[in-house]
């Protein structure tokens, strides 16, 4: 059980388009989601959290314009990174949560790799 | 802010012998401190847990105690197996994930 998607695995694209990822819980109704950015053998780094039907709670630092999150159901949520550039190249986590917000246990998806020329 | 410090961050072991990573915490509020296991191009994956009521927990090769006087709390490894090669995280949680830095795991044949 628990188990988190993550569409597409692997993205490449030019600089000024947007890339829409996709986090989906499978088997569990996820009150909470998260997306996480890890760079090449750095840690994660918490970008935004999202609760279903209402509006992610923005990491300091992290654009909102740039990253927008969508989290439409109970089961799926989006990042579209908007006018990608080189440096948004990256390894995007989500992760999926129960209960409220950082109080509950993460199940976290495989990961998507950006790839911005 | 909250910050988990995690040490080695790297970690070379023969086959058979254990291995010991240790994290220490900043807030006193956390109350549940999870482990990951991330392989090469995949997502963390969940190892073993503890909550702040509970000293010291086991699953079958791996155990994890915790201090939360001192705010410490460590993952053990024993009987390593080349497959337990990964980079390990550690995390504390009070309101958000905080994670650890990160140790990268060798366990050679």
């Amino acid at each position: 059980g628990a188990v988190v998607s993550q569409h597409p695995s692997r993205v490449i694209c030019k600089s000024g388009t947007s890339v829409k990822i996709e986090c989906r819980s499978l088997d569990f109704q996820a009150t909470t989601m998260f997306w996480y950015r890890q760079f090449p053998k750095k840690s994660l780094m918490l970008m935004a959290t999202s609760n279903e039907g209402s509006k992610a709670t923005y990491e300091q630092g992290v654009e909102k314009d740039k990253f927008l999150i969508n989290h439409a159901s109970l089961t799926l949520s989006t990042l579209t990174v908007t006018s990608a550039h080189p440096e948004d190249s990256s390894f995007y986590i989500c992760s999926a949560s129960e209960g409220l917000a950082g109080f509950d246990e993460q199940f976290f998806g495989p990961g998507t790799r950006l790839t911005v020329l | 802010g909250e910050n988990v410090e995690q040490h080695p961050s790297t970690l070379s072991v023969q086959e058979g012998d254990s291995a010991v990573i240790k994290c220490t915490y900043s807030d006193s509020a956390s109350n549940y401190f999870p482990w990951y296991k991330q392989e090469l191009g995949k997502g963390p994956q969940l190892i073993i847990d503890i909550r702040s009521n509970v000293g010291e927990k086991k699953d079958q090769r791996i155990a994890v105690t915790l201090n939360k006087t001192a705010k410490h709390f460590s993952l053990h490894i024993t009987e390593t197996q080349p497959e337990d090669s990964a980079v390990y995280f550690c995390a504390a949680i009070w309101a958000k994930l905080i994670f650890g830095t990160g140790t990268r795991l060798q366990v050679f044949p």
